[in-house]
């Protein structure tokens, strides 16, 4: 198993422009998310999904789309890229939400500069 | 306001020897988790606590949670140069299990040979 895959692993924006953050799963996972990471904030959830056609916002959506079209995948999109969306990018997988049997798996991240 | 504190924020320790990072939160947590990040890497799941007064341990790693579910220490017993990188605590403080994890700002440990 590849587990979490995250591409690309770097990418430089210029401001307005928009993108596409890939993450795939081989594990069969239910449950995705998606976290930024920034210096003294400790990571922060984007958006999440509980399963293929479910999807909800998390702590700080504003400036991303997400959908969840398969089990395996879970893209992020930034429409309009803005320098705040400068970050580090994890993808996160679990079976269910059960905090017991089923812990986070996190793929490698993407490191995002929007000039 | 970051709602999980993490301290210390850095720490470097001479191999072989003992560390504690602790993770404080202010309200009653329904579980708490251990991650290590190396630089650039994603994370690696480490211990899950979810009961009062619960401790784990993995090799020389150990976990702790309060008897309140307030607060998470983690313990490193001689410690190794693999034992290097970020320790962050996550914890679920609304009964959603995996699906709103709140998480601290990490402790960067460093081992000195």
């Amino acid at each position: 198993n590849a587990g979490v895959t995250q591409t690309p692993k770097f990418q430089v924006l210029k401001t307005g422009q928009s993108m596409t953050l890939q993450c795939a799963q081989d594990m069969n996972h239910e449950y995705m998310s998606w976290y930024r990471q920034d210096p003294g904030m400790g990571l922060r959830l984007i958006h999440y999904s509980v399963g293929a056609g479910i999807t909800d916002q998390g702590e700080v959506p504003n400036g991303y789309n997400v959908s969840r079209s398969t089990t395996e995948d879970f893209p992020l999109r930034l429409l309009s890229a803005a320098p705040s969306q400068t970050s580090v990018y994890f993808c996160a997988s679990s079976y269910t939400r059960d905090r017991v049997n089923s812990p986070l798996h996190f793929g490698n991240g993407t490191r995002l500069t929007v000039t | 306001s970051q709602e999980l504190e993490q301290s210390p924020q850095s720490l470097i320790v001479q191999e072989g020897k003992n560390l504690t990072i602790n993770c404080t939160s202010s309200k009653t947590l329904y579980g708490l988790y251990w991650y290590k990040q190396k630089y650039g890497e994603g994370l690696i799941f480490l211990m899950m606590l979810q009961k009062g007064g619960e401790e784990k341990s993995h090799e020389k790693i150990t976990a702790k949670l309060d008897e309140k579910k307030q607060q998470s220490s983690l313990h490193i017993t001689a410690s190794q140069p693999s034992h290097a990188g970020t320790y962050l605590c996550g914890a679920d403080k609304s009964n959603f299990g995996n699906e709103k994890l709140t998480f601290g700002t990490g402790t960067r440990l460093t081992i000195i040979p």
